[in-house]
């Protein structure tokens, strides 16, 4: 069936680069995404990448798709401790229903001063 | 400003009773969602709603009730058959053109 696998936790220094990396399993995606949740909130979207892009950059944020792999990553430029947030992978479900996303567990971004 | 609108924030409940979490939503968007997360796990989705009058059950729909009487409102009851209901709520609604998930602030859930 589909899955989205995150690993739960990752740790930087202010000023260094974060790595947050993704699996999944659905080939037929046609977009994935990358939420941002602060304490208490709701999520937000940070960006979402095409399935036919190799990768996409936003000021400090890269997002690099491999879909040979089914590998999605997301890299943040000159970490903030105000970026110390949840991270969430998602994917568009085969089934196509495109706003019935398959949520990864999350990663827990924290930033070190 | 558009968005949604998620209330309580936190809802303090005794076993056996029921609870209803409201979302309303500014955006005009056709489709509603709930998702519930639980520390550690990723969202996963209780009802959805693609138009007025009409929902679906999504992976953990048991415990649940929803409606979807106005475009713009999409309450979820956590009913006292809902064994473990402690958790976190998300609304969200998209368009369906992108897939893009626009949530609220999320209601916490505390049975005591």
């Amino acid at each position: 069936g589909e899955d989205v696998e995150q690993s739960l936790f990752l740790s930087v220094r202010e000023g260094d680069s974060s790595v947050i990396n993704c699996t999944y399993t659905d080939s037929s995606s046609t977009y994935l995404y990358w939420y941002k949740q602060e304490p208490g909130a709701g999520l937000q979207l940070l960006t979402y990448i095409f399935s036919n892009m190799d990768m996409k950059q936003d000021q400090r944020l890269t997002v690099l798709l491999n879909k040979k792999d089914k590998h999605l990553s997301l890299r943040i430029a000159d970490t903030q401790t105000g970026d110390s947030a949840i991270y969430f992978c998602a994917e568009t479900p085969s089934s196509g229903n495109t706003g019935k996303l398959i949520f990864g567990q999350g990663t827990t971004l924290q930033v070190k001063p | 400003d558009g968005g949604i609108t998620q209330s309580p924030k936190y809802l303090f409940r005794k076993e056996g009773q029921n609870v209803t979490l409201s979302c309303e939503q500014n955006l005009n968007h056709d489709a509603m969602y709930w998702y519930r997360q639980d520390p550690g796990q990723g969202l996963r989705l209780i009802y959805y709603s693609q138009i007025v009058n009409d929902f679906q059950k999504g992976d953990i729909a048991e415990g649940y009730s929803v409606s979807r009487e106005k475009k713009e409102s999409f309450p979820l009851t956590v009913t006292s058959a809902q064994k473990n209901p402690t958790a976190f709520y998300l609304c969200a609604s998209s368009t369906q053109y992108t897939g893009e998930l626009f949530f609220g602030e999320g209601s916490r859930l505390t049975v005591l």
